[in-house]
């Protein structure tokens, strides 16, 4: 079936623009999550949903960045003003339960390059 | 929060080879450890995971060793091939509502044919 998709895969921005980046997660997965991941390091954790619900948000590095998931399936992760330091990859992953210790499913990630 | 360390950054090997990575944990509540394949451009990929009540798990060509006392878990690749070459990533999770993945920061695995 269908994994995880993201788009735009690639999207460069000037500084100070606003960007909205786009998952579509496996159907019927409850859980997503958004991590960042900075060239030649592991992802990090930025945001989880329960269905729409916004659990956590603990790891979003400041309040440019917001994330929303409205009917409980594609979820937008937007980052306003957009700086340098913003440029990293933008990984989507989603899993069919609610809990930990189960199988995270990425999709590809966007690109942001911030000029 | 958890934090985890992973050995080596980078790791070259003749095809046939065995190669071993290893990562250190933080948080001894942690029990999840799942490994993650990455190819250049392209999305990470579950190879391979293992849970605290398990202390090794096998798949073909590839283990995980997970010691809870130490706090430390490892990949093993045996009979090494071309295509394993990737970055490889382990991770750490709390499970139940500690949910999100703590990652290494990577380990490039070149195999040389």
């Amino acid at each position: 079936g269908a994994g995880v998709s993201q788009s735009p895969r690639y999207k460069v921005a000037k500084r100070g623009q606003d960007v909205a980046l786009r998952c579509d997660p496996i159907s019927g997965h409850v859980s997503l999550f958004w991590y960042q991941q900075a060239l030649g390091q592991g992802p990090e954790f930025l945001t989880y949903f329960q269905n729409e619900a916004q659990l956590d948000k603990s790891g979003l590095p400041s309040d440019r960045f917001f994330a929303e998931r409205p009917e409980g399936s594609v979820s937008t992760l937007k980052i306003q003003r957009t700086q340098q330091e913003d440029s990293a990859v933008y990984l989507c992953a989603s899993s069919l339960v609610t809990l930990g210790g189960y199988e995270q499913y990425f999709g590809p990630g966007t690109r942001l390059t911030v000029t | 929060g958890e934090n985890v360390e992973q050995h080596p950054s980078t790791l070259s090997v003749q095809e046939g080879d065995s190669a071993v990575i290893k990562c250190t944990y933080s948080d001894s509540a942690s029990n999840y450890f799942p490994w993650y394949k990455q190819e250049l451009g392209k999305r990470p990929q579950l190879i391979i995971d293992i849970r605290s009540n398990v202390g090794e798990k096998k798949d073909q060509r590839i283990a995980v060793t997970l010691n809870k006392t130490a706090k430390h878990f490892s990949l093993h690749i045996t009979e090494t091939q071309p295509e394993d070459s990737a970055v490889y990533f382990c991770a750490a999770s709390g499970g139940g509502s500690n949910y999100k993945l703590t990652f290494g920061k990577g380990t490039l695995l070149t195999v040389n044919p």
